[in-house]
């Protein structure tokens, strides 16, 4: 079964915008990681966050966590045409084994 | 060169037939997975193992089998394909620390008519 859920399922926005999509899940985990993925391409690790940590930033990505609520977020901004791709996140529950959601596709125009 | 190659590419074959998914991988990381992807549904977790004679079961291993050659190979079997197994099949790797992130391959397009 799948542990995490990504929101919005696909995103437009255009080149310079900002974009955020959600990630929701149902259990304690360790860590919750976002991977991107080109077309016919395979996963790329974007940025992991620990079950401790509350943000994180990776150039222009900046990843939040929250706990309590059980959810975590992605954004990125001042898009570029590059970064039209899906968007996975994926949590780490108990033994290295990763639960991917469904992903957000994000489109990103000219 | 990549770091983690799998083979074949694509590959179309017909129902029953057996087939092998191959994975090799340059990093020198003791864990490999083996994951399907379907439209809308995201990755699956087939088989998993964390060295060479540990082999675990994922959530989806009915009609599949592995095989842990060594450190660097991981292969993936279907003893006879059905149509429902056509999918994107990505093999990954991952250190045996604590939280660290998986490296993918390229993956291969399975279509069994």
């Amino acid at each position: 079964s799948q542990q995490g859920e990504e929101d919005p399922q696909a995103l437009s926005i255009q080149e310079g915008e900002n974009a955020t999509m959600n990630c929701s899940y149902k259990t304690s985990i360790n860590n919750l990681q976002w991977y991107r993925q080109n077309s016919g391409r395979g996963l790329v690790h974007l940025i992991l966050i620990r079950s401790n940590e509350r943000e994180k930033h990776s150039g222009r990505l900046r990843v939040t966590l929250d706990t309590s609520k059980k959810s975590s977020s992605l954004l990125i901004t001042a898009s570029r045409a590059a970064d039209t791709a899906s968007y996975f996140c994926a949590t780490d529950a108990t033994d290295y084994k990763l639960s991917f959601g469904a992903g957000t596709t994000v489109t990103v125009r000219a | 060169d990549a770091d983690v190659t799998q083979t074949p590419r694509n590959r179309i074959t017909k129902t029953g037939k057996r087939i092998m998914l191959e994975c090799s991988q340059t990093k020198g990381h003791d864990r490999m997975y083996w994951y399907r992807q379907d439209p809308g549904l995201g990755l699956r977790l087939i088989y998993y193992s964390f060295d060479v004679k540990d082999i675990n079961k994922g959530e989806i291993s009915d009609g599949y089998s592995v095989s842990r050659q060594a450190q660097a190979k991981f292969s993936l079997s279907l003893e006879s394909a059905i149509p429902n197994q056509t999918a994107l099949y990505f093999c990954a790797t991952s250190s045996s620390y604590s939280n660290q992130p998986q490296h993918f391959g390229d993956g291969t397009r399975l279509s069994i008519l």
